[in-house]
């Protein structure tokens, strides 16, 4: 099946630094990723839509300002995790949509941590 | 609006018994519905998908799952348990937009 890849898988920063994680659809282009954060033993949230080329759709209670998603291209979008802080800290996954069958794949999860 | 609620935070079993995992949802319209694993430390994995094909849906390792439309119910079952299906295991409902509606998720617990 496709592959969607997310690097770094596991990364520690000190507080106020930025943090950037990819996500990239490696065998197929993806018009559409999705963002999501993962709580300790909560659903996943879904934290913004980006369409390649075009601004962002965050959700309600998103900072769009603290969590930068770009997607330059039909393979990459990135999440920019500006001014880290320690409720920052968790598990953030992607999701990508290709152009045809409209299912999603994910990818591994990266975890971040904020000292 | 569509949502999607499992009802157990935590199933426990013995290995080589029967899994039940419940999901009911609510929804306007004929919905796709999904079911996700998810390791520890590891990303979200497809299990099985209902996309108004037929109503009983098999997924990998010996998972399947029935679309009942008169329950509004997609419960995930598996014959018999395996140590490695320790995990937490997620229930979905696909809007309109393509956009995923998450259940809390259940944890699996096999106990050997």
């Amino acid at each position: 099946g496709a592959v969607v890849s997310q690097h770094p898988s596991w990364v520690i920063c000190k507080s106020g630094t930025s943090v950037k994680i990819e996500c990239r659809s490696l065998d197929f282009q993806a018009t559409t990723m999705f963002w999501y954060r993962q709580f300790p033993k909560q659903s996943l949230m879904l934290m913004a839509t980006s369409n390649e080329g075009s601004k962002a759709t965050y959700e309600q209670g998103v900072e769009k300002d603290k969590f930068l998603i770009n997607h330059a291209s039909l393979t990459l979008s990135t999440l920019t995790v500006t001014s880290a802080h320690p409720e920052d800290s968790s598990f953030y996954i992607c999701s990508a949509r290709g152009t045809g069958s409209g299912e999603l794949f994910f990818g591994e999860g990266s975890r971040l941590t904020v000292l | 609006a569509q949502s999607v609620t499992q009802l157990d935070s935590h199933v426990s079993v013995s290995e080589g018994t029967p899994v039940l995992l419940r999901c009911n949802y609510s929804s306007s319209y004929s919905p796709s519905l999904f079911w996700y694993v998810q390791h520890p430390n590891k990303g979200l994995q497809l299990l099985l998908k209902y996309t108004s094909a037929a109503t009983l849906v098999k997924g990998i390792n010996g998972f399947e799952a029935e679309f009942k439309k008169s329950e509004t119910s997609f419960h995930l079952t598996k014959p018999s348990a395996h140590m490695s299906d320790a995990a937490e295991y997620f229930c979905v409902v696909r809007d309109s937009n393509y956009q995923l509606i998450w259940g809390a998720g259940t944890k699996l617990i096999i106990k050997p």
